[in-house]
């Protein structure tokens, strides 16, 4: 079956504008997961989603930052007053229930100019 | 201070010459995993060590977790062009599902 989608691959905004990420987990996938690797670095935590509602979002940087879950399957990341320091890979993941493999999408990368 | 301190954080070998990687923390973990990512990307998992001690082989790739489980080493046998990318050891944290990783460390085969 299909893997962890993400859309788009590349978004490129000014900053101090909005910007919405979108991720397809995989289908039946309970728990979601969203980081984000800064260049050269590994990926950090930002949220995780379990059904609908956000289980930890301990990792979201301040309140520009925000993702939802409506019917839980797609996602959505969204980032408010884009500063350039938000630039970076936006990794999805999704697994079956707690504590299982996590399954990555390929990244949207966002470069704020 | 990371968590996770992952070394070298980058390696450039010729094809068919080995490697080892290491990733070294003060905290004990009940587990460890090893990912690799490769350019445009999400990481893939490798493997999961449990046991301190533990080693655990996955083709020319072999992994090691530290008596201590404190630290892990990846070693490649033979490298070939196919095994570039970015290495990256993460652990769970104990009250969460969220994966902590460490910095990562990119290995480059020549053909």
């Amino acid at each position: 079956g299909a893997g962890v989608s993400q859309t788009p691959s590349n978004k490129v905004t000014e900053k101090g504008k909005y910007v919405e990420l979108r991720c397809d987990p995989i289908s039946g996938h309970t728990a979601l997961y969203w980081y984000r690797q800064s260049l050269g670095q590994g990926p950090e935590f930002l949220i995780y989603f379990q059904g609908t509602g956000a289980a930890d979002d301990s990792g979201l940087p301040n309140d520009r930052f925000f993702a939802v879950r409506p019917e839980g399957s797609v996602s959505t990341l969204k980032i408010q007053r884009t500063e350039r320091g938000d630039s970076a890979v936006y990794l999805c993941a999704s697994s079956q229930g707690h504590f299982n493999e996590q399954f990555f999408g390929p990244g949207t990368r966002l470069t704020v100019l | 201070t990371q968590l996770l301190e992952q070394s070298p954080q980058f390696l450039s070998i010729q094809e068919g010459e080995n490697l080892t990687v290491y990733c070294n923390s003060s905290s004990v973990f009940s587990s460890l995993q090893w990912y690799r990512q490769e350019p445009g990307e999400g990481p893939v998992l490798l493997v999961t060590v449990v046991t301190g001690g533990e080693v655990k082989k996955l083709k020319r790739l072999t992994f090691q977790f530290g008596d201590a489980r404190k630290d892990s080493s990846l070693h490649i046998t033979a490298a070939q062009p196919g095994d570039t990318g970015l290495y990256l050891c993460a652990v769970r944290k104990a009250a969460g599902n969220k994966l902590t990783f460490g910095g990562g460390t990119r290995v480059l085969v020549k053909p």
